[in-house]
């Protein structure tokens, strides 16, 4: 079975700009979750779909949004870019909330 | 205070030595993670664990739910071994992140 997958791997963008990142989950798992990992830092909580509905959300600014389409596959959407949104995101999926999977993350650079 | 720290931040080893790598949280958790994080790489489970012991060929993680305390060993250290550690723990919805062990292993 494949593991969680994302992309893209890398992308850069500019400031006010808007990105989308998307994650695939394990064949099965119905729960996606979504982690920002700044340099240096360990990662943050942002969301956790379940099903397509929201059933977490992290500290984080509305200009982050989520969704979780019927096949399970999960988009981050982050509007308005800021330098500070430059960092690794994660995706976890999972069976149950407790045992998730990470994917390999996509690296965002916002200039 | 953080819910889950890491001790210690960073560690040198010398190939083949033993390492310890602690973790300890202040909240209730339904189970614990250690994860293996190379640089600007993806992460990687290494251990879900929420009683008791696991092994995984050189590596061993223990927990002790009373203490609220976790360890990770790696017996023989490899230089291949050097990466940033990350204890994690699953409370409801989510995964609290410690803030992670930097191993640099040399040869």
């Amino acid at each position: 079975d494949a593991g969680v997958t994302q992309s893209p791997t890398h992308l850069i963008k500019t400031r006010g700009q808007h990105v989308t990142l998307r994650c695939s989950p394990i064949s099965g798992h119905k729960s996606v979750s979504w982690y920002q990992q700044v340099l240096g830092q360990g990662p943050q909580f942002i969301f956790q779909y379940y099903e397509k509905e929201e059933r977490g959300r992290g500290n984080f600014p509305d200009r982050f949004s989520a969704r979780q389409f019927p096949n399970y596959s999960s988009e981050l959407n982050v509007n308005a870019l800021l330098l500070g949104d430059s960092a690794l995101y994660l995706c976890a999926s999972s069976l149950v909330s407790y045992e998730q999977y990470f994917g390999p993350g996509t690296r965002l650079t916002v200039t | 205070k953080n819910e889950v720290e890491q001790s210690p931040q960073n560690l040198t080893a010398q190939e083949g030595e033993f390492i310890t790598i602690n973790c300890s949280y202040s909240v209730g958790i339904s189970a614990l993670h250690w994860l293996q994080q190379h640089p600007g790489g993806g992460i990687v489970s290494l251990f879900m664990l929420s009683s008791g012991k696991k092994k995984h060929g050189r590596l061993i993680a223990t927990i002790n739910i009373q203490e609220k305390h976790s360890s990770l060993h790696i017996t023989a250290s490899h230089p291949r071994d050097s990466a940033v550690y990350i204890c994690a723990v699953g409370r409801t919805n989510k995964l609290i992140f410690g803030t992670g062990t930097l191993l640099a292993v040399q040869p």
